[in-house]
């Protein structure tokens, strides 16, 4: 089965700094990997995916991750933070099901604070 | 194009009620999916639906289920409750077919409390 970690569920940067969130994947077969941000009191919106081709994805808000094989890992990052992306972050693989369909699982979460 | 709808957002119960949540997913998407969001256990699959049938389950008790409409519409329903389920209650769509509609879009969740 699938599974994602997520280290550091809380991180703090500084307004303009580098983001930089970590995902670690475990898959069996090629992933599909995605990101997807959380606000207060809402659902989940997607970020940014790899499902094949160019290993460095761009998203929305100015987000980015790269996908490197070798290291399992899919970590996402922004080169200046704003203090609207003060949210909580999800990583997550996509995994084909039995019955056939596909489910999420998901990391535990990065809290992301932006600060003055 | 209108996004994934659920309602309630808020409701409060006490244990031993029941409950019933609905779906309403992005027009076009066939596949539906229900995912239990709290503190402690984070963001866990419930169940899955196309085309009326329940296709996936997750690790849940049968207290909890759920139905699909011939619109795609969903419902899912907890009986007996219990003090433990007070979370935030996520539905999703996405096409589906082939691997990629692992692209889920997400409502913005039902919030229940259980007193």
């Amino acid at each position: 089965a699938q599974s994602v970690t997520q280290l550091g569920s809380h991180v703090s940067v500084s307004e303009g700094a580098l983001v930089l969130l970590r995902c670690n994947y475990s898959s069996s077969v090629p992933p599909y990997l995605f990101w997807y941000v959380q606000y207060p009191n809402q659902g989940l919106q997607l970020l940014l995916k790899y499902t094949t081709g160019a290993t460095l994805v761009k998203g929305i808000n100015g987000f980015e991750a790269e996908f490197k094989k070798s290291e399992t890992s899919f970590h996402l990052t922004k080169p200046s933070a704003h203090m609207s992306d003060a949210a909580e972050y999800f990583c997550a693989v996509s995994e084909v099901l039995t019955g056939g369909g596909n489910k999420l699982t998901f990391g535990t979460g990065t809290q992301l604070k932006v600060e003055l | 194009k209108a996004g994934v709808t659920q309602t309630p957002r808020y409701l409060i119960k006490t244990r031993g009620q029941q409950v019933t949540l609905s779906c309403s997913p992005i027009s076009g998407h066939r596949s539906v999916s229900w995912y239990q969001q709290t503190p402690g256990q984070g963001l866990q699959f419930l169940f899955e639906y196309f085309s009326e049938t329940q296709r996936n389950k997750g690790n849940f008790p049968g207290r909890f289920s759920g139905r699909q409409f011939s619109n795609s519409r969903s419902e899912m329903n907890v009986s007996t409750l219990e003090l433990g389920d007070s979370a935030l209650y996520l539905c999703a769509s996405t096409r589906a077919g082939d691997r990629s509609a692992g692209e889920l879009f997400f409502g913005e969740g039902s919030r229940l409390t259980v007193l």
